[in-house]
């Protein structure tokens, strides 16, 4: 009965690849969002998303695409990846303003 | 843009103490919100405060946001609460669903 469930938990991959992490969150929230926390721990925003709409577009690398095919499911997709994109990457979920529910993350190593 | 600033960084506690955590903001905020790192990387959301005090059993927290700033209360602290505490806010002007990050306070509870 996951809230918000992220897959893969873990990712290792090649410099160069596309990968995608997959974000479903079942608490009937609208609105959904993808954090990066680096290796400092910090947590910076990159995408939000309200009811399928792309609400919140922070400057990341073009690489880095999400889809939102409903309001349940938010997905990031990575093409070409590089050494630096390697982190951990949170999915979460809010109602309105309300309080974050998130993932448990998927920690991305690029080799 | 805002700045939030968390003190102290870092704390050590005996079991069974109480401390106190604070969240410096630069700016009025219409969106405030507590949370908690475990050491195994799961992000919990302890409280959506934007102003005023709410308590969860051993932790509380009060906001005034006249004055800029939150504090979180652990009372009698368990190992469990180990971790680091982030504090995240949203500016009222400004997207309120966009959340900017403290750099945490890491917080060790020894037996």
């Amino acid at each position: 009965d996951t809230a918000v469930s992220q897959t893969p938990k873990y990712l290792v991959t090649q410099m160069g690849n596309d990968k995608s992490i997959k974000c479903e969150q079942n608490l009937g929230h609208d609105t959904m969002y993808w954090y990066k926390q680096d290796s400092k721990k910090f947590l910076k925003i990159m995408f939000s998303y309200n009811n399928k709409e792309l609400i919140i577009n922070e400057t990341v690398p073009n690489r880095f695409s999400p889809k939102s095919p409903d309001k349940a499911h938010l997905n990031l997709h990575i093409n070409s990846l590089e050494l630096g994109d390697s982190a951990v990457y949170f999915c979460a979920s809010s109602q309105g303003t309300g309080g974050y529910t998130f993932g448990s993350g998927t920690r991305l190593t690029v080799v | 843009g805002i700045q939030v600033e968390q003190s102290p960084p870092d704390l050590i506690l005996q079991e069974g103490a109480n401390s106190t955590l604070r969240c410096n903001f630069s700016d009025s905020v219409n969106n405030l919100q507590w949370f908690h790192q475990n050491p195994w990387g799961q992000l919990i959301n302890l409280f959506y405060i934007p102003s005023g005090t709410k308590q969860n059993g051993r932790l509380s927290a009060t906001t005034v946001a006249t004055e800029r700033y939150s504090l979180l209360y652990i009372s009698s602290s368990q190992t469990t609460d180990s971790g680091v505490y982030f504090c995240a806010v949203a500016p009222n002007a400004g997207n309120n669903r966009k959340l900017i990050w403290g750099l945490g306070t890491s917080l060790a509870v020894n037996p």
